[in-house]
């Protein structure tokens, strides 16, 4: 059973296009988030979902939107995709105070032409 | 400001021996502090974590990490080391006690030779 699962693993696409990211998590998590690691491996979270309300929101630009249709489901959309969005997107969920750790999904690696 | 700091990019060690890898904060409040470990093309997984209490925590796979609040360190180890411990390890302090968020170290790559 896939605790966190994510869609697709791999997304290949050229500049300018639109794309989602969907993450699903079966553990009855309150809160989710998207982390996104480059290509030196450094991770930095980009938002973060308690029960369907947006809780962070770091400086990334307009052109990525969260949406959480409900507490098991936090998607990402991607407009107009640029060179520099290419990394591997994490989605990962907690029970939802700070003090519990994070499940992470297996990652989308998005790759931009 | 606030940060979190993994000293070493690599840590080479043969396997049967202790490993230690680093992790210094700065951090305002009590922190909180965790170590996750990410195999090669997967997700992160969590390997254990300080709240408060004991200095000394357990985790999963034998790794243990030591809380030092006068060196603001919180080292992970384990007293002998398995080739299949490679991986990179990723040291995590909570920033934000509204928000939960969490930022990352830049990784350590743990080699374990045979």
């Amino acid at each position: 059973d896939t605790a966190v699962s994510q869609t697709p693993k791999y997304l290949v696409t050229q500049m300018g296009n639109d794309k989602s990211i969907k993450c699903e998590q079966n553990l009855g998590h309150d809160t989710m988030y998207w982390y996104k690691q480059d290509s030196k491996k450094f991770l930095k979270i980009m938002f973060s979902y308690n029960n369907k309300e947006l809780i962070i929101n770091e400086t990334v630009p307009n052109r990525f939107s969260p949406k959480s249709p409900d507490k098991a489901h936090l998607n990402l959309h991607i407009n107009s995709l640029e060179l520099g969005d290419s990394a591997v997107y994490f989605c990962a969920s907690s029970q939802g105070t700070a003090s519990y750790e994070q499940y992470f999904g297996p990652g989308t690696r998005l790759t931009v032409t | 400001a606030q940060s979190v700091a993994q000293p070493e990019d690599q840590v080479n060690v043969a396997e049967g021996n202790p490993l230690t890898v680093k992790c210094t904060y700065s951090v305002s409040g009590n922190p909180y502090l965790f170590w996750y470990v990410q195999y090669p093309n997967r997700g992160l997984q969590f390997l254990l974590k300080y709240i408060t209490g004991d200095n000394l925590v357990k985790g999963s796979y034998g790794f243990e990490a030591e809380f030092n609040k006068s060196q603001t360190s919180f080292h992970l180890k384990k007293p002998s080391a398995l080739v299949s411990d490679s991986a990179l390890y990723f040291c995590a302090v909570r920033v934000d006690y509204n928000t939960d968020k969490l930022i990352f170290g830049t990784g350590t790559r743990l080699q374990v030779f045979p």
